[in-house]
């Protein structure tokens, strides 16, 4: 299979702390995409980070990318109550004509 | 970012019998996507729906069980043909929010379909 992996399949964290989540993938790759999804429903895109780029941030979410390891990491930091939900990174994967290959994904839990 | 809209929400069927799923987006786009999420689990890509032109299948989806229609540049179908209960999943379909490489995807907000 190309799907990626994520680890870990779950995390739970108090409120406040810093949630880190770490994908691996298995081909060359044009980008990679991080999304949330609540409950069962709609993909959120949260950041797009480009092959040739290390480290990129939005807001609270930092994304770093290391091409020769085939690994990615995702941090929310100072975590809160509506950052619970399913991480999935996503690679656009060289000559793969925009289709996305998705990691399994991280349920992540913030308790008050 | 593309305003994406699904119909229906969700629906409960019965086995053995159809379901076309619609997918509206608010711009033009050139490829629009549609996936599949069972239970608890990722997304696993079905096919790509190019305007005018046969649908791109992934390994192990056949057009017989998942006809596509793109009749346009802003709207597209998905069918789930005789259904069984292994075909329950949330189908979302989703579209590049532009022409070149490095492109974000963008995400529908899912139809949760029940086979009974």
């Amino acid at each position: 299979s190309q799907q990626g992996e994520e680890d870990p399949q779950a995390l739970s964290i108090q409120e406040g702390e810093n949630a880190t989540m770490n994908c691996s993938y298995k081909t060359s790759i044009n980008n990679l995409q991080w999304y949330r999804q609540n409950s069962g429903r709609g993909l959120v895109h949260l950041i797009l980070i480009r092959s040739n780029e290390r480290e990129k941030h939005s807001g609270r979410l930092r994304v770093t990318l290391d091409t020769s390891k085939k690994s990615s990491s995702l941090l929310i930091t100072a975590s809160r109550a509506a950052d619970t939900a399913s991480y999935f990174c996503a690679t656009e994967i060289t000559g793969g004509a925009q289709k996305l290959v998705f990691g399994q994904g991280t349920r992540l839990t913030i308790n008050p | 970012s593309a305003v994406i809209s699904q119909k229906p929400s969700r629906d409960i069927c019965q086995r053995g019998t159809s379901l076309t799923i619609q997918c509206q987006v608010d711009s033009q786009v050139t490829m629009m996507f549609w996936y599949r999420q069972q239970p608890g689990q990722s997304l696993t890509l079905i096919a790509t729906a190019n305007q005018g032109s046969e649908a791109t299948y992934e390994s192990g989806f056949v057009i017989d069980k998942f006809p596509i229609s793109r009749p346009n540049l802003t709207f597209s179908t998905l069918t789930v043909s005789n259904m069984s209960p292994e075909d329950s999943s949330i189908y979302l379909c989703s579209v590049e929010s532009g022409q070149g490489k490095d492109n974000e995807q963008f995400f529908g907000p899912g139809t949760r379909l029940t086979v009974l």
